[in-house]
């Protein structure tokens, strides 16, 4: 199994639909991430969180919430996706225990909002 | 807010070359990282630079972190196909956010045989 998991990998989503990403991880790390990725743009930041009640805004958080349901667990929400949304989503988790310790990343999903 | 400035964005280039990527900030980072994606998958860490003024070599690769860490240099000697992908340099916060990465534009690769 893969050390982070999201689910699902591709979503086509109507304009005003509610969605939810799922992300989950088996590294044991506290801190886990969303981010964004459009061609140009790099990644961006949606949501960080450092520990179960700990949650945090990041850059582009506008039309996006979170819920961290475990340490292991953080999902996405996009309370009415507009089409600016279509993107590739990125969950992450890292602890820099290790200062040389990267994030490991999921996989993606890949959003398309029509 | 920090920002990455990475530079070139594309890069296209023959199998033999020589390329080197550019990562530049007005920020300071506790370290700098950098990743290489392929389509379909997440980012990948290739390396971690801390000190100001580090050189590390992987393989073809050599990264560099600027004193002031405030930017950093990826080099590849001789470039092969299997280099081709998008490379994203990433800076490491500090203090209160320790952990969180601020992420360059990325530079999409191609080396051609």
């Amino acid at each position: 199994d893969a050390d982070v998991t999201q689910t699902p990998r591709n979503r086509i989503t109507k304009t005003g639909k509610r969605i939810m990403l799922e992300c989950s991880q088996t590294k044991g790390h506290d801190r886990m991430y969303w981010y964004r990725q459009d061609p140009g743009l790099g990644l961006r930041l949606i949501y960080y969180s450092f520990d179960v009640k700990d949650i945090n805004k990041g850059e582009i958080s506008d039309g996006y919430s979170v819920s961290r349901q475990a340490q292991a667990k953080f999902s996405l929400s996009l309370e009415s996706a507009i089409p600016n949304q279509t993107a590739l989503y990125f969950c992450a988790t890292g602890d820099f225990r290790d200062e040389l310790e990267g994030y490991t990343f999921g996989s993606g999903t890949r959003l398309t909002v029509v | 807010t920090q920002l990455l400035e990475q530079s070139p964005q594309f890069l296209s280039i023959q199998e033999g070359e020589n390329l080197t990527v550019y990562c530049n900030s007005s920020s300071v980072f506790s370290s700098l990282q950098w990743y290489r994606q392929e389509p379909g998958e997440g980012p990948v860490l290739l390396v971690t630079v801390v000190t100001g003024g580090e050189v590390k070599k992987l393989k073809r690769l050599t990264f560099q972190f600027g004193d002031a860490r405030k930017d950093s240099s990826l080099h590849i000697t001789a470039a092969q196909p299997g280099d081709t992908g998008l490379y994203l340099c990433a800076g490491v916060s500090g203090g209160t956010s320790y952990g969180k990465l601020t992420f360059g534009q990325g530079t999409i690769l191609t080396v051609h045989p």
